[in-house]
């Protein structure tokens, strides 16, 4: 059974950083795309940023582009999200997807329950 | 950017009414690359469809998606108690990625 498991959210401050992790098991981590997609309090689903199986092609949002960082460790199983100069607008849950194939362009399943980033002073 | 647009906002049926969904684009979803998600309170997105038409893994054949293009719609034939939740349009044949806003289908 595939399982992804979301981790290292929490509340931070204007301008701070955090890093997420997203565990995956139950499949062959390195031969699939991974993608973060966040979704603010009662609002809808936004498209955060995708890595190929290989990390060779990386995509990001513009909302986020040169504040985040996606990363993977296909050694470990594990999909990074390094968040930089956090906003008041970047607090959502954040949820980590698994891609259809090797590439980006492709359906996010399954997807993990997903971790809270609250960012507020 | 292609931007999604979902229609209604808001259906309300009962169970074992059929309910459609529509999802139109600003441009042409390339190779038909548009999926369609469940969400329910508290829980993260299910994948319901993809390309367009194809069911992913274990989901009911009461679900089913069509069209191409700019146009498609995600069809319930008979809507069970545990259907009614948001159902989210996205494409992904070219980034950024895109998500519709979402058609809640409530119990009315």
């Amino acid at each position: 059974e595939v399982q992804l498991l979301e981790s290292g959210g929490g509340l931070v401050q204007p301008g701070g950083s955090l890093r997420l992790s997203c565990a995956a098991s139950g499949f062959t981590f390195s031969s699939y795309a991974m993608t973060w997609v966040r979704q603010a309090p009662g609002k809808g689903l936004e498209w955060v940023s995708s890595i190929s199986s290989s990390g060779g092609r990386i995509y990001y949002a513009d909302s986020v582009k040169g504040r985040f960082t996606i990363s993977r460790d296909n050694s470990k199983n594990t999909l990074y999200l390094q968040m930089n100069s956090l906003r008041a607008d970047d607090t959502a849950v954040y949820f980590c997807a698994k891609g259809g194939g090797a590439y980006c362009f492709s359906r996010f399943d399954p997807w993990g329950q997903g971790t809270l980033v609250t960012v507020s002073s | 950017e292609i931007v999604l647009t979902q229609s209604p906002g808001t259906l309300s049926l009962s169970p074992g009414e059929r309910a459609t969904l529509s999802c139109r684009a600003s441009q042409s979803v390339s190779s038909s690359n548009l999926a369609w998600y469940q969400q329910k309170c508290g829980q993260a997105p299910r994948l319901l469809i993809y390309g367009a038409s194809f069911r992913a893994t274990g989901i009911p054949d009461r679900f089913s998606g069509s069209g191409s293009g700019t146009d498609f719609t995600l069809i319930i034939s008979r809507l069970e108690p545990e259907d009614f939740a948001v159902y989210y349009c996205q494409q992904y044949g070219s980034t950024p990625f895109t998500f519709g806003p979402g058609t809640k289908v409530d119990i009315k």
